[in-house]
């Protein structure tokens, strides 16, 4: 999980509720991601930021929000507009590995189940 | 813990023996690719990455070979260990200086003590 945390591990949502989970990292790293596994599939990019103040739709943004006030920080809001939110939600990072290709670092999600 | 390893296709092998992981990536002009392992109800771990102008690379215990004519991607771990155990995926690097990645669906490894 390196030096990217996200929490709680587990959240329950009403239906018709907004929740907020927090994605937060002390790698340096400018870019961070969000993105939604479901049982079977592989990730989908929900929303993703190259650098403070900026962020941009992924494949699935409908019933997501995300801000980027600081360069640590990257919470998700999932919203009561999104019709099906049960799912294993990770953030991930982007830096530098061996050589000059950076590559993306998953912290270890946030389980959300609407009751 | 997490049912990521619903619906996947399934390699199981028994402990001591190699195992050899395919994916198929989609985009030609995919310059970038890494495995990742993702144990159950955590999140996916780097393992190892190879850039399109290579064929091979290896890492401790782990080889990926790269085929850019059939754009395939294979991942190797020697004498398979039980803490093998987990779900396997690859991803490309489509999005360039972006960093966009494309995940495959994965592959779960079961090892047989």
């Amino acid at each position: 999980d390196g030096g990217i945390t996200q929490s709680p591990k587990y959240l329950f949502r009403k239906e018709g509720q907004n929740v907020t989970l927090s994605c937060e990292q002390n790698l340096n790293h400018d870019a961070m991601y969000w993105y939604r596994q479901d049982p079977g599939q592989g990730l989908r990019l929900i929303y993703y930021s190259q650098i403070v103040n900026d962020f941009q739709k992924g494949d699935i943004a409908e019933g997501y929000s995300v801000s980027r006030e600081k360069k640590e920080s990257f919470p998700l809001t999932v919203t009561s507009a999104q019709k099906n939110p049960t799912a294993f939600y990770l953030c991930a990072s982007r830096g530098l590995t061996s050589g000059s290709t950076d590559t993306q670092y998953f912290g270890p999600g946030t389980r959300l189940t609407v009751l | 813990g997490e049912n990521v390893g619903l619906h996947l296709p399934t390699l199981s092998v028994q402990e001591g023996d190699n195992s050899i992981i395919n994916c198929a990536y989609s985009n030609s002009a995919s310059d970038y690719f890494i495995w990742y392992k993702q144990e159950s109800g955590k999140g996916p771990q780097f393992i190892i990455d190879i850039r399109s102008n290579m064929d091979k690379r290896q890492g401790q215990r782990v080889t990926v070979l790269l085929n850019k004519t059939v754009k395939h991607l294979s991942l190797q771990i020697a004498a398979t260990q039980p803490g093998d155990s987990a779900v396997y995926f690859c991803a490309e690097n489509y999005g360039g200086s972006q960093g966009n990645l494309i995940f495959g669906k994965g592959t779960k490894l079961s090892v047989k003590p």
